[in-house]
């Protein structure tokens, strides 16, 4: 497995409060991303991120905001956490873009907010 | 993003048979599609990718191939073991470098 660790790795959170997932990477990829899996929707795009503080929205980006202040890390945050907000995230990391190299996997992190 | 659909949902296979797992997409612009493969309560993995120049490609017992016309593509799993069970997933590379994935296959080979 390429190095890659999510942190934490299981969470229970209540309604209303703020979280933060973190990636790190000893790769030194460029390309960052943050997936959130649920049942029947497979792996959709919440964030990525193309080098330090270059980010971009993915198709569920509502909700969540990213930074990427080092290379080797990058932060999800959920600023107010909600039910739906309940699923396991992956970070990916990738040399170059999605199609140029391939991306590597997070172990994740099971996120409940109650 | 792109809209990528993915077919059957579920798919059980006598150990031995052949396992077919479809996608289509709705881009045809979109040139590289991998497949990945996520054990239970593990981490996806890519197991074989193609490029929209090549028709299809093998890989001991997976193949891949891709009709750009229909825009739709293919896994092939021969001769299914009991470590093939797992879910499978397509994606498709849409603009600025990202993925767009199928909901995902669970594959279950019976002994």
């Amino acid at each position: 497995d390429a190095g890659i660790t999510q942190s934490p790795r299981h969470k229970v959170t209540e309604t209303g409060t703020p979280v933060t997932l973190r990636c790190h990477q000893t790769e030194n990829h460029r390309y960052m991303y943050w997936y959130r899996q649920d049942p029947g929707h497979g792996l959709r795009l919440i964030h990525y991120s193309y080098g330090v503080k270059d980010t971009d929205k993915g198709e569920v980006s509502d909700g969540y905001s990213v930074s990427r202040s080092k290379t080797e890390d990058f932060l999800l945050t959920l600023e107010s956490a909600t039910s739906s907000q309940t699923s396991v995230y992956f970070c990916a990391i990738s040399e170059s873009g999605a199609g140029v190299s391939e991306q590597f996997f997070g172990p994740g992190t099971r996120l409940t907010v109650l | 993003g792109e809209n990528v659909e993915q077919h059957p949902s579920t798919l059980s296979v006598q150990e031995g048979d052949s396992a077919v797992i479809k996608c289509t997409y709705s881009d045809s612009a979109s040139n590289y599609f991998p497949w990945y493969k996520q054990e239970l309560g593990k981490r996806p993995q890519l197991i074989i990718d193609i490029r929209s120049n090549v028709g299809e490609k093998k890989d001991q017992r997976i193949a891949v191939t891709l009709n750009k016309t229909a825009k739709h593509f293919s896994l092939h799993i021969t001769e299914t073991q009991p470590e093939d069970s797992a879910v499978y997933f397509c994606a498709v590379r849409s603009n600025d470098y990202k993925l767009s994935f199928g909901a995902g296959t669970t594959v279950t080979v019976r002994a």
